[in-house]
């Protein structure tokens, strides 16, 4: 069974200006995660999909990120435009089940995009 | 509010030595825990998890964690470290009703020989 796919798998850009993250989950999982890794700290949610419907996405910075997920299938971060903070690793993650579903905890994580802002 | 605790930010042990990894977690109800694993450059791994139910669960590649609800604490460990074991170690807290999970800062393992 394949992985979570994310691409590219680095990323320089300057501050203000724009990038996207992609990511393909595992075939058949439901929910869809993004998460933020800053250097030293755990991973933060960003935003979490059931099929093509937002679940949460509290903690996104709307001002200058967005995400899709047009289909139910693959995901697309956008931000626009960067600044210097946000340097940091993008997880993408998926799991079968949505919201209070106990195996949707199962979350499965790509390799990540590394996203340096200069 | 959710929150994890990882006190230890490094540490080393050498290979063949015991190990155990801390965790404090902060929830008003029954909280869902999970360690999960990342070596350089990939996503993170789930080791083991703990809905209910047994407090010592068994996870991959050899590790244990036990929950303490007294102590608020889900502490990780493995009898014999490998070489291949350093890496960095996430425990995480999930609540009761929806699914979003919070990660502590992690600690790094590394492992001499």
């Amino acid at each position: 069974e394949a992985g979570v796919a994310q691409s590219p798998r680095y990323k320089i850009i300057e501050k203000r200006q724009s990038v996207a993250f992609w990511c393909n989950p595992i075939s058949g999982h439901a929910t869809l995660y993004w998460y933020q890794q800053i250097l030293g700290q755990g991973p933060k949610l960003l935003i979490q999909f059931q099929n093509n419907g937002v679940v949460d996405d509290s903690q996104l910075p709307k001002d200058r990120f967005s995400a899709e997920r047009l289909k139910g299938v693959d995901s697309t971060l956008k931000i626009q435009p960067a600044k210097l903070e946000d340097s940091a690793v993008y997880l993408c993650a998926s799991s079968l089940e949505g919201p209070r579903g106990s195996r949707a905890y199962e979350q499965y994580f790509g390799p990540g995009t590394r996203l340096t802002v200069t | 509010a959710q929150s994890v605790t990882q006190p230890d930010i490094h540490i080393t042990v050498s290979e063949g030595a015991s190990l155990e990894l801390r965790c404090n977690y902060s929830y008003g109800a029954t909280p869902y825990l999970f360690w999960y694993v990342q070596s350089p450059g990939q996503g993170l791994q789930l080791l083991l998890k703990y809905f209910s139910g047994d407090t010592l669960v068994q996870g991959i590649k050899g590790f244990e964690a036990e929950f303490k609800r007294s102590q608020s604490s889900f502490n990780l460990r493995k009898p014999s470290v490998h070489w291949s074991d350093a890496a960095e170690y996430f425990c995480a807290v999930g609540g009761e009703y929806g699914n979003k999970l919070v990660f502590g800062a992690g600690t790094i393992l590394r492992v001499k020989s």
